[in-house]
Order: C-alpha cells, then structure tokens, then sequence
C-alpha cells in the first residue's frame, strides 16, 4: 500500500464550485505539504503544517485553505474554483529533523 | 529571495551521458535534491547530497556540488530510454520547506 496517497486522483470541476482534495499518510510523519505544479514553473507551495494545530501560507496560498483534522490528514480546499487552479496538486510528508519528503501520486484538477 | 534555476529540456541518443544542470540562490541549505517524474506520475526522490559534501555517486547517478558557485549537477551515465522524464532539482529552506527549479525534461532518443 502506498505510503502518501491522495483523493481522488482526477476531478473535474466548474468555475464557482467548493472542492477539497484530501491527503492521508501512513509515515507517521509530523510535517505535510501541499504544492501545485504547473507546466514550465515547477512546483510551488501552497500550504504547509509542522504539526496537528500548526498551518502556515506557503508561496501561493490565495484562493485555497487547508485542515490538518490529525497528524495522518491534510486537506486542501479551494473555496471557489477558479480556471487558473487549473494544475496537478501534490501532498508531500517529511518528519521533522529528516531530510527528506515523500510525495503522493497527485491530483489532477481541470476547473471549467 | 530563494531561487532554483533549471533549463528546461535535454535531448541526448541513448547509451550517452546525461547532465542535468541546475543553480540555487539559498547559500544556507543544508540539503539539496534531484527529483524524477515519470509522465503521468508522482515525484520520486532521486538523490540528495549534504551541502558539505562535493559529489555523491549512486549507481548510474553522479552528483556534483559547486557551493561557492551554488551549482548543481545531476549525471546520468548510460541513459536509457526509460530514463526519459522530467527532473527536479530543489534545495531545503531555512524554514525547512522546500525550494523547486521549473523542472527539466529529459528525452532519450533510441
């Protein structure tokens, strides 16, 4: 079984609408992360969460929020979608003081 | 600010030598990594090398560090068709987020 995975995989959505993606962990890392990737600019940081009641703006955090409900999920919402949330989203986990993250298989979003 | 520089293509034949070039701007990163993306699939982490180190080696994968030019360099010796993806290189913050470049894509022609 995957150690990150993340739901669904694909979503197609209209301008306007509430979404959530979800992220959920096996690790038992503390630290998760979400980034969007978009052709020719890489990926870019959303949110990300040191612990349970920690959340913090990333790079391009407007538009989206986020929850982390335990150290095992993380959610990503965008409010109201918009077409330039058009992007492959990526929940990355890392444990605190280790020098690596491991990153879900992604979410393929197309806002209409 | 912090700032990872790749070109953002490589074409070579197969069975020749692959150097994936990438530059950051964070002189206080402790780590820095190379990520690969296969079409249609998640990140995987390549490798990584401490910022003391110059050069890691692992397999086919070489890894050179130029800290006072902050240059990065990824080496694939022998590429292979199923070497073809997208490589990330990415360097960790003070803050301990991490810092990608746009990506390269590397196309391996038979």
């Amino acid at each position: 079984d995957a150690d990150v995975t993340q739901t669904p995989r694909n979503r197609i959505t209209k301008t306007g609408k509430r979404i959530m993606l979800e992220c959920s962990q096996t690790k038992g890392h503390d630290r998760m992360y979400w980034y969007r990737q978009d052709p020719g600019l890489g990926l870019r940081l959303i949110y990300y969460s040191f612990d349970v009641k920690d959340i913090n703006k990333g790079e391009i955090s407007d538009g989206y929020s986020v929850s982390r409900q335990a150290q095992a999920k993380f959610s990503l919402s965008l409010e109201s979608a918009i077409p330039n949330q058009t992007a492959l989203y990526f929940c990355a986990t890392q444990q605190g003081g280790e020098e690596t993250q491991y990153f879900g298989p992604g979410t393929r979003l197309l806002v209409l | 600010g912090e700032d990872v520089e790749q070109s953002l293509f490589l074409s070579v034949r197969e069975g020749d030598s692959s150097v994936i070039n990438c530059t950051y701007t964070d002189s206080s990163s402790t780590y820095l990594y190379w990520y690969k993306q296969e079409p249609g699939a998640g990140l995987q982490l390549l490798t990584y090398i401490f910022s003391n180190m110059d050069m890691k080696q692992d397999q086919r994968l070489t890894v050179l560090l130029n800290k006072k030019d902050k240059h990065l360099s990824l080496r694939i010796a022998d590429t292979q068709t199923g070497d073809s993806a997208i490589y990330f290189c990415a360097e960790n913050s003070n803050t301990g987020k991490l810092i990608f470049g746009q990506g390269t894509t590397l196309q391996v022609k038979p």
